[in-house]
């Protein structure tokens, strides 16, 4: 069974340039969470789902991140405009509903130069 | 305000001897917690998890422990393998595991041949 797929692996961009990642869960789980971790630091959540819906949005910088998860299966993540500060592992992760156990995918290593 | 606290960021062990991961949590609201080991340029991958109506949980070389009065889990390893050299997340979630996972910072082991 494939894990959880995310693209790009790496990606450095100039500052004010947006950019995007892309991520897709395991089949059936219709949980999903994108985490940021900055280095020395452990995961933090920025969104998570429940199918269609977000339901905990509370730490994601609305200002300049957006995300969306288009029928409930994979998604998106994006920052316009992104600033030096955004330099992260952004990871994603899905469950089943309710579950606690988390699997996540390899993430994306952003540079913002 | 950190409500998982992982105060060791690293760990030294010989090859057979016992590795023990240590974590705090404040949050009186969480009753699910989780172990995740993490490799370089890797998404951490779920290793054990305890709910807190348990004391114990074991699978093969790693036990976790779990001490609700003191608001204290470990992970133990045994016996330690150079494999299992990784950087070791706990995390913890309320509502029997369906809430956000809130990560530790994090601890390196190393386990020396």
């Amino acid at each position: 069974e494939a894990g959880v797929v995310q693209s790009p692996r790496y990606k450095i961009i100039e500052k004010k340039q947006p950019v995007a990642f892309w991520c897709n869960p395991i089949s059936g789980h219709n949980t999903l969470y994108w985490y940021r971790q900055n280095l020395g630091q452990g995961p933090e959540l920025l969104i998570r789902y429940e199918n269609e819906e977000a339901v905990d949005d509370s730490q994601l910088p609305k200002d300049r991140f957006s995300a969306e998860r288009l029928k409930g299966v994979d998604s998106t993540l994006k920052i316009q405009p992104a600033e030096l500060g955004d330099s992260a592992v952004y990871l994603c992760a899905s469950s089943l509903l309710k579950t606690g156990v988390a699997f996540f995918g390899q993430g994306t290593r952003l540079t913002v130069v | 305000d950190q409500q998982v606290k992982q105060n060791s960021p690293s760990l030294s062990v010989q090859e057979g001897r016992i590795s023990i991961l240590n974590c705090d949590y404040t949050n009186s609201m969480f009753d699910y917690f989780l172990w995740y080991k993490k490799y370089p340029a890797e998404g951490p991958t779920f290793l054990i998890s305890i709910s807190s109506i348990k004391d114990k949980n074991e699978d093969g070389r790693f036990t976790v422990f779990l001490n609700k009065s003191a608001k204290h889990l470990s992970l133990h390893i045994v016996p330690s393998q150079p494999g299992d050299s990784a950087v070791y997340f706990c995390a913890a979630s309320a509502q029997g595991g369906s809430e956000k996972l809130v990560f530790g910072k994090g601890t390196k082991l190393t386990v020396n041949p």
